[in-house]
């Protein structure tokens, strides 16, 4: 049975700082692993969507990296901003068929 | 492109009751899936529907059910609330069940 982890459940950086999630997957046969933000009482926000034969995907201040043979990914958030405290979830599915089994999340308070 | 939608954004029912919750899907997204959040136990799947055919489902007890129209758009029911059954409700549309795009989730809560 999958398991994902997501150390720490909750982090406080100031603002400028690089802000590094990590996510961590107990079956390394995964079909895809997303990323994303939950801000409080809302829908989540897609963030990332590294493939399983992708080693990482950039979109402006964010990169994720991923390591199968590991069974890891990391978050990497370039000079934090107090807009970018959130909830962040990585979700990983084995499958085509839209099952994503998610983190527990880490909680992200960036300071002014 | 408009985002994906869920009716009713909250809705309060006392147990026993049933509830009908919907999902509109991304135009030209065929894959729907059901989410069910709640502090305890986070995110867990409930299933997944893509051109009218469940193909997944998670481990929910048979209360839980769902369809989708040959419009895309999804339905989730559940019916003999209980009281555990409070929770927000996330639908996620995808194109083929690849990339995951939420919707903003109703929130239910069963007095």
């Amino acid at each position: 049975k999958q398991e994902v982890t997501q150390i720490p459940a909750a982090l406080s950086v100031p603002e400028g700082e690089n802000l590094v999630l990590n996510c961590s997957f107990t079956d390394s046969a995964i079909y895809n692993l997303q990323w994303f933000r939950q801000d409080p009482g809302k829908g989540l926000t897609s963030l990332l969507l590294i493939q399983s034969s992708q080693r990482e995907q950039t979109s402006g201040r964010l990169n994720a990296s991923l390591d199968k043979s590991s069974g890891r990914s990391t978050l990497y958030i370039a000079a934090s901003q107090p807009g970018d405290s959130a909830t962040y979830l990585c979700a990983v599915t084995t499958d085509s068929w839209g099952k994503f089994q998610f983190g527990a999340g880490t909680q992200v308070v960036v300071t002014p | 492109k408009a985002g994906v939608t869920q009716t009713p954004r909250y809705l309060i029912k006392t147990r026993g009751q049933q509830v009908t919750l919907s999902c509109s899907p991304i135009s030209g997204h065929r894959s729907v899936s059901w989410y069910q959040q709640t502090p305890g136990q986070g995110l867990q799947f409930l299933f997944e529907y893509f051109s009218e055919t469940q193909r997944n489902k998670g481990n929910f007890p048979g209360r839980f059910s769902g369809r989708q129209f040959s419009n895309s758009r999804s339905e989730m029911n559940v019916s003999t609330l209980e009281l555990g059954d409070s929770a927000l409700y996330l639908c996620a549309s995808s194109s083929r069940g690849d990339e995951q795009f939420f919707g903003p989730g109703t929130r239910l809560t069963v007095l």
